[in-house]
């Protein structure tokens, strides 16, 4: 049972490349969600999926996309890079229901743009 | 807007010795309040969460209490060890914008020394 799996562990890309996070969990949870941390800022919320088909912005969404491809998968992409998207991106899957539910986390891609 | 603020940002104590991390919390609707452990490298692990409808809660070494009249809560750690070293976050549900959504703090990184 691997839990929240994310694809890939890093990545350094040149300003202006695109790229595709991957997110994958095994816990049939409903809600998946994309983080980004920063030193000293915690963790914000880039995008969430509260269930297959849906997708919401959350509080940084600018300069990213995101997929819900099935129940098992969510996808951030960055379509041109930008320096200040250096960052570590942190995928969490949650089981739908009451707001009262952990979410789960991946270990993360460390993600640098020159 | 909603805010989760978390005091200190680092904490250093001797191997054996308590520790303390509080933090407040901004929407008084907020009713879930998780605190997760990260270690290098890997993504921040629920160690212990605590509903409003409660008080105080214990998991062996680790406590958390909540005042929601004040909006603060805290997580204790009693008889540290080296392995409780790790960056350690709260977080609070919030309400606003149309969903339900983690707010986290800027996390507080505890060393404990032998």
């Amino acid at each position: 049972n691997a839990g929240v799996t994310q694809t890939p562990k890093f990545q350094v890309l040149k300003t202006g490349q695109s790229m595709t996070l991957q997110c994958a969990q095994d816990m049939n949870h409903n809600s998946m969600y994309w983080y980004r941390q920063d030193p000293g800022m915690g963790l914000r919320l880039i995008y969430y999926s509260a269930s297959e088909g849906t997708t919401d912005k959350g509080e940084v969404p600018n300069g990213y996309n995101v997929s819900r491809l099935n129940k098992r998968e969510f996808s951030l992409r960055l379509e041109s890079a930008a320096p200040s998207q250096t960052s570590v991106y942190f995928c969490a899957s949650r089981l739908h229901g009451p707001s009262n539910q952990p979410q789960h986390f991946g270990d993360g891609t460390r993600l640098s743009i020159l | 807007g909603e805010n989760v603020e978390q005091h200190p940002s680092t904490l250093s104590v001797q191997e054996g010795d308590s520790a303390v991390i509080k933090c407040t919390y901004s929407d008084s609707a907020s009713n879930y309040f998780p605190w997760y452990k990260q270690e290098l490298g890997k993504g921040p692990q629920l160690i212990i969460d605590i509903r409003s409808n409660v008080g105080e809660k214990k998991d062996q070494r680790i406590a958390v209490t909540l005042n929601k009249t004040a909006k603060h809560f805290s997580l204790h750690i009693t008889e540290t060890q080296p392995e409780d070293s790790a960056v350690y976050f709260c977080a609070a549900i919030g309400f606003s914008g149309g969903y339900n959504k983690l707010i986290f703090g800027a996390g507080t990184r505890l060393a404990v020394h032998p």
